[in-house]
């Protein structure tokens, strides 16, 4: 059972341009929502975080929008550059509960064209 | 490189083989997690400890999958009589107390052939 879905699955952007990944959630447990870059061959690395005390955060060119009411939140790239290029994650955490684990989406392979 | 450790990188074994895989937390991580991710997948949770401690084993974990943290250090993961399903990326990653810095390792590429 996918509780955290992801979308789109692939997206190819000009340099320069703005990139948005989005993930909608199912479980109201839930109350970390991480984003985690990954270059191939690599682990995934951890981008930036939101709670749902605030609706976005940015830092530098990533940016985080987060509507609890429709359990949706979205990751923004300004400015994309061919660095970039990399699958995004979503995941979500229940931080209260008893478990510490995140629960993944399915990926996003973002291509930056120069 | 003081970062999440994996050996090996890279496995290829024989279906019906036994495999074991090492992770090293970084020093003074106390939490250490193993997810599994295949192709084209997020990672999955497969287990963490707290120290030594076993807490929490995913329902993806069977029987034949067994992990240790001895001394809460080091951890291994062992794949008793592999299978084809077992096919992917084991990632290890370690944390100091909260979730939110999670460190992940480059990862054990597992081939069942």
């Amino acid at each position: 059972q996918q509780q955290v879905k992801q979308s789109p699955q692939s997206l190819i952007v000009q340099k320069g341009g703005i990139s948005i990944i989005n993930c909608a959630y199912e479980n109201t447990a839930f109350d970390y929502f991480p984003w985690y870059q990954q270059f191939p061959g690599k682990g995934p690395a951890l981008l930036i975080a939101i709670r749902p005390d605030v609706s976005e955060k940015k830092e530098g060119r990533f940016t985080i929008s987060f509507n609890k009411s429709a359990k949706q939140f979205s990751l923004h790239i300004m400015d994309s550059q061919p660095g970039d290029s990399a699958t995004y994650f979503c995941a979500a955490n229940p931080i209260k509960a008893a478990g510490n684990k995140l629960t993944f989406g399915g990926g996003t392979r973002v291509l930056v064209k120069p | 490189d003081t970062g999440v450790s994996q050996d090996p990188r890279h496995k290829i074994t024989k279906r019906g083989q036994n495999v074991t895989f090492r992770c090293d937390p970084i020093s003074e991580h106390n939490r250490l997690y193993w997810y599994r991710q295949t192709l084209g997948q997020g990672p999955e949770f497969l287990t963490y400890f707290q120290n030594e401690a076993q807490l929490e084993k995913s329902r993806l974990l069977s029987d034949r999958f067994s992990a240790e943290r001895p001394k809460g250090s080091f951890s291994t993961l062992e794949i008793q009589r592999t299978e084809q399903g077992d096919s992917a990326m084991y990632l290890c990653a370690s944390s100091l107390g909260a979730i939110e810095k999670l460190f992940f390792g480059s990862g054990t590429q597992l081939s069942v052939l």
